[in-house]
């Protein structure tokens, strides 16, 4: 069965600093990884996914992510924060020549503060 | 990507009562799912909306309470049956759009439903 775990319910930030959201999942096989965020009272929005090749992948409003297989993880990155990224993020993993069928962590909200 | 739109955005019912929930894709889509999701936790697959067959449903989640139809590739209802306030939630359309199986799922706006 594959699984996700985003061991940290919330994420402190001052505007202008690095931010890191962790992620680690579990599959039988090889990942497919995605990064999701979600304003207040909206859906899911897609930010960012790694398939395969470069681990260091890149998405919307200046997000990246890291695919490390040896320690299992997929962390969300940004070199500076904005407070306008307050949000919350989910993290989900898919295996491999599955069906369609993602499963999310249990979201980290960010707070990004002046 | 696909523009998903839901219908209504928000209910308030009363129990007993039964609520159909609309999904409308921009463009045809491979695969439609339906999630819940309580405000500020994780998403709970329901099941996966089968275009001209029965729904697949996950663990915990039956046809009788949330029968699902999909009669084509843009569109498909949820309908939440015989209404308890355990259901109050926000019920989430999703829609993966080619790429195979490893595309990206894209989501609708939400239907936040209170059973009272």
């Amino acid at each position: 069965a594959q699984s996700v775990a985003q061991p940290e319910d919330q994420v402190n930030v001052a505007e202008g600093n690095p931010l890191t959201v962790k992620c680690t999942y579990s599959v039988s096989g090889n990942p497919y990884l995605f990064w999701y965020v979600q304003y207040p009272n909206r859906g899911l929005q897609f930010l960012l996914k790694y398939i395969t090749g470069d681990n260091l992948v890149k998405g919307s409003y200046g997000f990246e992510a890291e695919f490390n297989k040896s320690q299992t993880s997929f962390h969300l990155k940004k070199p500076s924060a904005l407070v306008s990224d307050s949000a919350l993020y989910f993290c989900a993993v898919r295996e491999s020549g599955t069906a369609s069928k993602l499963t999310f962590g249990t979201g980290t909200r960010l707070q990004v503060t002046l | 990507s696909a523009v998903i739109s839901q219908k209504p955005s928000r209910d308030i019912c009363q129990r007993g009562t039964s609520l159909t929930i609309q999904c409308q894709v921009d463009s045809q889509v491979t695969m439609m799912f339906w999630y819940r999701q309580q405000p500020g936790q994780s998403l709970t697959l329901i099941a996966t909306a089968n275009q001209g067959s029965e729904a697949t449903y996950e663990s915990g989640f039956v046809i009788d309470k949330f029968p699902i139809s999909r009669p084509n590739l843009t569109f498909s209802t949820l309908t939440v049956s015989n209404m308890s306030p355990e259901d109050s939630s926000i019920y989430l359309c999703s829609a993966s759009s080619g790429g195979g199986t490893y595309g990206e799922q894209y989501f609708g706006p939400g239907t936040r439903l209170t059973v009272t």
